[in-house]
């Protein structure tokens, strides 16, 4: 248990519509990462918050969005869903420095159909 | 960050130790080396960085070249729950973000 928990683990939705994914990094880290894994993509960085401010952002997709929050969780929201941006959806959370071990949560596991 | 080459697959047999190699022939002098890995249907786990010496943890050994240009990671005793994918990763912490940018990776097969 790495101490990151992601909600919810499976998610089946509707292309067009929206939902959010959430993430809760382990108690005391101030960053949180989010990426991307599709079969044919890899693990692909989108976004990262630090102490609530965003501090760096990937290959994200327009519709998608994320925030962190001041009780330090975090929140991607993914809209207008397309049938390709069915992948798994990770969360990391580390302490302020990166050179220490990232974290990373069990992943939610996004079905647009 | 620079980029790094691992081969696609490697087998290793259950119990014999398992040498991982990474070519990062572009690292600079702040690249830090880090070794993450993936089991099927988890999420990625840390395995162990470094940055120009060798490094031992309860896990691996990490193996640097002296010119730094490649590193080995290194599994004295493989496991079946060792069969994962993994991932050799440099971060110019001082000079970029904070994210780790993962390539293709190595897949490894552990057999009986």
């Amino acid at each position: 248990d790495s101490g990151v928990t992601q909600t919810p683990k499976h998610l089946i939705t509707a292309t067009g519509q929206r939902v959010t994914l959430r993430c809760s990094p382990r108690s005391g880290d101030l960053s949180v990462y989010w990426y991307q894994q599709s079969l044919d993509q890899g693990l692909q960085f989108l976004i990262q918050y630090y102490n609530g401010e965003e501090r760096a952002k990937g290959n994200i997709l327009e519709r998608f969005s994320a925030q962190q929050f001041p009780d330090l969780h975090s929140e991607l929201n993914l809209s207008s869903l397309e049938l390709g941006d069915s992948a798994l959806y990770f969360c990391a959370s580390s302490p302020r420095h990166m050179n220490t071990e990232a974290f990373f949560g069990q992943g939610t596991r996004l079905t647009v159909v | 960050d620079a980029k790094t080459t691992q081969p696609n697959s490697m087998e290793s047999n259950e119990e014999e130790p398992v040498h991982l190699p990474c070519n990062h022939s572009t690292i600079s002098g702040t690249d830090y080396i880090h070794w993450y890995r993936q089991l099927p249907s988890q999420g990625p786990e840390y395995v162990i960085h470094g940055l120009t010496s060798n490094v031992n943890n309860r896990m691996a050994s990490l193996a640097i070249a002296e010119d730094r240009k490649s590193s080995t990671l290194i599994l004295h005793r493989a496991t079946l729950r060792d069969a994962a994918v993994y991932y050799c990763i440099l971060r110019d912490v001082p000079n970029a973000g904070n994210m780790l940018t993962f390539g293709g990776g190595t897949r490894l097969m552990v057999k009986p």
